[in-house]
C-alpha cells in the first residue's frame, strides 16, 4: 500500500540547469498538488492537477515553472534554467476527487549551486 | 487571504514534559483545520483534522487540539512527550476545498 511516492528525495542543479521532479500519487487518487517550501517557511501551495488537465495554477511562478499529470505515469514539476532562488524543498500530494483531506509524499528538495 | 501563524519556531522539552504548540489563522469563513507532523527523513503525515461538531480533537499518537472559534486559534497539545515525538509539526488550514495554506512549521526536540 504504498503512499505517494516522490523522486528523486534529493536533487543538485547548477544556475541554469533544468529540474525534473517527479510524484506518483497514492493508488486511487486522481488528483495531485505540489506545494513548495522554501528555508523558514511554510509549505506554499504551487498547482492543482487532475489526470491531463490543469486545475489550479495560482501558485505557480510565471515563468521557467510547469507542471504535468499525463496520462500514463507520474505527474512532473519541472523548472527550467533554475536559480538559487529555487532551492527548495517541494512536496507533492494527492486525494481521491471531492476530498477535503491530502496525503502527502515525503518531498524533494532541491539545492541549485 | 488566508494566513497561519505558528507562534514558536523551535520547542525543546524533556520527556513526559508537557507540549502545547500555538496556532492562529485569519481567515473569514468557515474552515478545515489540521495538524500535519514530519518525522526526520519521512513524509509529512495527518496528526489530526477539524470540519465541525466537537472542538475538542482527538489525533493519532496521543496528541489532540482544541478549536477556539473565538480565538482564532488550533492548538496542539499532548500531556506527556516521548522521545520519538521529536519532528516537525505544521499547522494547517483550507477555506477552500484544496488550497491549504500552512504555518512555518515548529520543530520539536524531545530530550531523552
Amino acid at each position: 500500500n504504498a503512499g505517494v511516492m516522490q523522486n528523486p528525495r534529493h536533487l543538485v542543479r547548477r544556475r541554469g540547469q533544468e529540474a525534473r521532479l517527479r510524484c506518483s500519487p497514492m493508488k486511487g487518487h486522481s488528483h495531485v498538488y505540489w506545494y513548495r517550501q522554501l528555508p523558514e517557511e511554510g509549505l506554499k501551495f504551487m498547482v492543482y492537477l487532475q489526470k491531463e488537465n490543469i486545475i489550479d495554477e495560482s501558485g505557480m511562478p510565471k515563468e521557467r515553472f510547469s507542471a504535468e499529470f499525463p496520462k500514463e505515469g507520474p505527474s512532473i514539476l519541472r523548472i527550467q534554467q533554475v536559480v538559487r532562488g529555487d532551492s527548495a524543498a517541494y512536496f507533492c500530494a494527492s486525494s481521491p476527487p471531492a476530498a477535503n483531506v491530502l496525503t502527502f509524499g515525503a518531498g524533494s528538495r532541491l539545492t541549485v549551486l | 487571504a488566508q494566513s497561519v501563524s505558528q507562534h514558536n519556531h523551535h520547542v525543546i522539552l524533556s520527556e513526559a514534559a508537557s507540549l502545547e504548540l500555538g496556532c492562529n489563522y485569519s481567515y473569514g469563513g468557515t474552515v478545515n483545520l489540521f495538524w500535519y507532523v514530519q518525522y526526520p527523513g519521512q513524509h509529512l503525515q495527518l496528526l489530526l483534522k477539524y470540519f465541525s461538531g466537537d472542538p475538542l480533537v482527538k489525533g493519532i499518537k496521543g496528541f489532540e487540539a482544541e478549536f477556539i472559534k473565538s480565538k482564532f486559534s488550533f492548538n496542539l497539545r499532548k500531556p506527556s512527550v516521548q522521545w520519538s515525538d521529536t519532528a516537525e509539526y505544521f499547522c494547517a488550514v483550507n477555506g477552500r476545498g484544496y488550497q491549504l495554506t500552512f504555518g512555518k512549521g515548529t520543530k520539536l526536540s524531545v530530550i531523552p
